[in-house]
């Protein structure tokens, strides 16, 4: 069983729905990312937190560490959001451990 | 503030090559990890490195090591490369004791 686990793993969506993707961890962290990574490779940085919520734009991250589980909401999709979107929780030792990623396709 | 750097971009070798992938990090950081990621899977920690040295190593061979330099770029060199070290590699930056990665967009290599 892997330490973080995302769900679902792939996911269609029209665009203008509401998306939430979900991450379990079984870990002790010190903190949590969410991560996005377009087809060229290149992973950029979403988030970062340890408690609580946070809201960029049209994204809301959510954690609840007592739960060990984080979701990462998108509201009013549209197809540029398309992409693989993977969480990664700082373990014990400072190291990251990724999830395997979900991937989101946004059909106009 | 510059963000991480890696080259090259792609990469075509033969097995049994050797090869060098090159990490610049992010102004201020200095940790370097290096991360593999197969094609449809998440990312796999290989190592890091800290002031030069190695600090936590994943579940890879002898033959992937690294190097850090005094201005905290890194490289990543692998050895009597194999068909299954195709992948995307990726290098992130960051400053013990704060938790922000930033990431490099990768080296795609792949092993013919």
């Amino acid at each position: 069983k892997n330490e973080v686990e995302q769900s679902p793993q792939n996911l269609t969506a029209q665009e203008g729905e509401f998306i939430t993707i979900n991450c379990s961890y079984s870990v002790g962290i010190s903190a949590l990312h969410w991560l996005q990574q377009h087809p060229g490779g290149g992973i950029v940085s979403l988030f970062m937190l340890s408690s609580g919520k946070k809201k960029h734009g049209r994204l809301i991250a959510t954690i609840n560490i007592q739960e060990k589980h984080s979701s990462l909401h998108i509201t009013a999709s549209h197809p540029r959001d398309s992409a693989v979107y993977i969480c990664a929780v700082i373990g014990g030792t400072d190291k990251l451990i990724f999830g395997t990623g979900t991937r989101l396709q946004v059909f106009p | 503030e510059t963000g991480v750097t890696q080259s090259p971009t792609h990469l075509i070798k033969t097995r049994g090559q050797q090869v060098t992938l090159r990490c610049s990090s992010q102004s201020g950081h200095n940790t370097v990890s290096w991360y593999q990621q197969a094609l449809g899977q998440g990312p796999q920690f290989i190592f890091q490195y800290y002031r030069e040295e190695e600090n936590g190593r994943g579940n890879f061979p002898p033959r992937f090591s690294g190097l850090q330099f005094p201005n905290y770029s890194s490289e990543l060199n692998v050895n009597a490369l194999e068909l299954d070290d195709s992948a995307l590699y990726l290098c992130a930056s960051s400053q013990t004791g704060v938790y922000g990665y930033t990431f490099g967009s990768g080296t795609r290599l792949t092993v013919v």
